[in-house]
């Protein structure tokens, strides 16, 4: 069974604050990916990663960064935490465009 | 526009009816996949279907992919079955673009 997992499940962060939240895969999947879901809507993508060392821009890529160190991790970095990133955040992997992708039980930020 | 549009945005059934939940696609697509979501969980792959019919259980999924279309059909629905059902497009590079979904409410 798939196994992706998320840290922290909850934060709470201040504006102008530095967030990092983590995700970690243990899948060997080659393709992971960072979405945000607001109330009453689907997933919008923010970044995702082709393989160790790659980032790319997903559909909303201003203010966050990404991370992918290594073949099972990947970050998502609010350098600049402003109250209109509170979300739900989900970290998925996949194979690509072959397959389904993964989900992680998402971590809530709230940013005050 | 939006590229992925779902119908109905939410729909209440007793026990036991059927349901039917479209999924309208506006650009042409490689994949498409049904997610389930509890409130306040994670998702869970329910069908990738890049065409055709499949089957699983009470659920059955149809995708059209020259119609750009693809619906969900759950029957006998149970009360368990209540949650946000979310379809989503992929493309050749393995991204996913998601509708807003469907929230099934069934009443016993």
């Amino acid at each position: 069974e798939a196994a992706v997992t998320q840290s922290p499940r909850n934060k709470v962060a201040v504006t102008g604050g530095k967030v990092t939240l983590s995700c970690n895969q243990t899948n060997n999947h080659n393709n992971m990916y960072w979405y945000r879901q607001d109330t009453g809507h689907g997933l919008r993508l923010i970044h995702y990663s082709y393989g160790a060392g790659s980032t790319e821009k997903g559909d909303i890529p201003d203010g966050y960064k990404a991370s992918r160190p290594s073949q099972e991790n990947f970050s998502l970095i609010l350098e600049l935490a402003t109250p209109s990133q509170t979300s739900v955040y989900f970290c998925a992997s996949g194979e690509g465009q072959e397959g389904t992708q993964y989900f992680g039980p998402g971590t809530r930020l709230l940013v005050l | 526009g939006q590229q992925v549009q779902q119908s109905p945005t939410s729909l209440v059934l007793q026990e036991g009816e059927n349901a039917e939940l479209q999924c309208n696609f506006s650009t042409s697509l490689n994949s498409m996949q049904w997610f389930y979501q509890r409130p306040g969980g994670s998702l869970i792959s329910v069908f990738y279907n890049p065409s055709g019919t499949k089957q699983s259980g009470r659920l059955t999924s149809t995708t059209v992919i020259k119609e750009r279309r693809s619906s969900l059909h759950i029957s006998s629905s149970q009360i368990t079955d209540s949650g946000t059902y979310l379809c989503a497009m992929g493309t050749n590079t393995g991204k996913l673009t998601f509708g807003d979904g469907t929230v099934l409410t069934v009443k016993p």
